[in-house]
């Protein structure tokens, strides 16, 4: 069975705090990914990896920045936290580069900024 | 980039009614289509997928959808809801960034709700 876990299931913090969320999978999975979660607006690519030290851009980058040193370890970095960046954040990880994989998910990391 | 539509931001059925959650996906090529569900408090899970092959794919607790190209359409049913099946409900598309990589891009949800 897949499995990846998230650090923290609830976290807050205060404004111009510098975050960081991990997010790790047991299954040796090549691509990582990053997502935040917003009622209405579903999920919303942030960044994503296929490979140790790489990193690809999502839809929405600005703010954030990813580590991913160890093939099974994927870093969310929030450089100085802003209140629009409370949400809940889900990780995934998947196998196959070519799209068509199932992509994994962990339970999610809902982040207060105040 | 793609983008997905889900019709209906809430759904609400009585027990043992058919369900239908509706999709509509952009893409001039035969996609990588997905649907994911999310129960409270907990992350997605895949419910089914449709990656080229047969039009009608079968998930997991009775779900299926059926691909139709000429509608760009990836509907979700179930013939009889379950109290068990009241959660959210997402429909994915697997998109080529720019970059030449793939990644989902998914839709705004569906939130079901079951009557007893």
């Amino acid at each position: 069975d897949v499995k990846v876990t998230q650090s923290s299931r609830y976290l807050v913090k205060r404004t111009g705090e510098k975050v960081f969320l991990e997010c790790v999978q047991d299954m040796d999975h090549e691509n990582m990914f990053w997502y935040r979660q917003d009622p209405g607006l579903g999920l919303r690519l942030i960044y994503f990896s296929y490979d140790v030290k790489m990193k690809e851009k999502g839809d929405i980058p600005e703010g954030y920045s990813v580590s991913r040193e160890k093939k099974e370890r994927f870093s969310l970095i929030l450089e100085s936290a802003s209140t629009n960046q409370t949400s809940m954040y889900l990780c995934a990880s998947s196998f196959k580069r070519d799209g068509s994989d199932t992509q994994y998910f962990g339970p999610g990391t809902r982040l207060t900024v105040l | 980039a793609q983008s997905v539509t889900q019709l209906g931001s809430h759904v609400s059925v009585s027990e043992g009614a058919l369900v239908l959650l509706r999709c509509n996906y952009s893409s001039s090529v035969p996609p990588y289509l997905f649907w994911y569900v999310q129960y409270p408090n907990q992350g997605l899970q895949l419910l089914l997928k449709y990656t080229s092959a047969a039009t009608l794919v079968k998930g997991i607790n009775d779900f299926e959808a059926e691909f139709k190209k000429s509608e760009t359409s990836f509907h979700l049913t179930k013939p009889s809801a379950h109290m068990s099946d009241a959660a959210e409900y997402f429909c994915a598309v697997s998109d080529l960034m720019d970059t030449g990589r793939r990644a989902l891009t998914f839709g705004s949800g569906t939130r079901l709700q079951v009557q007893p």
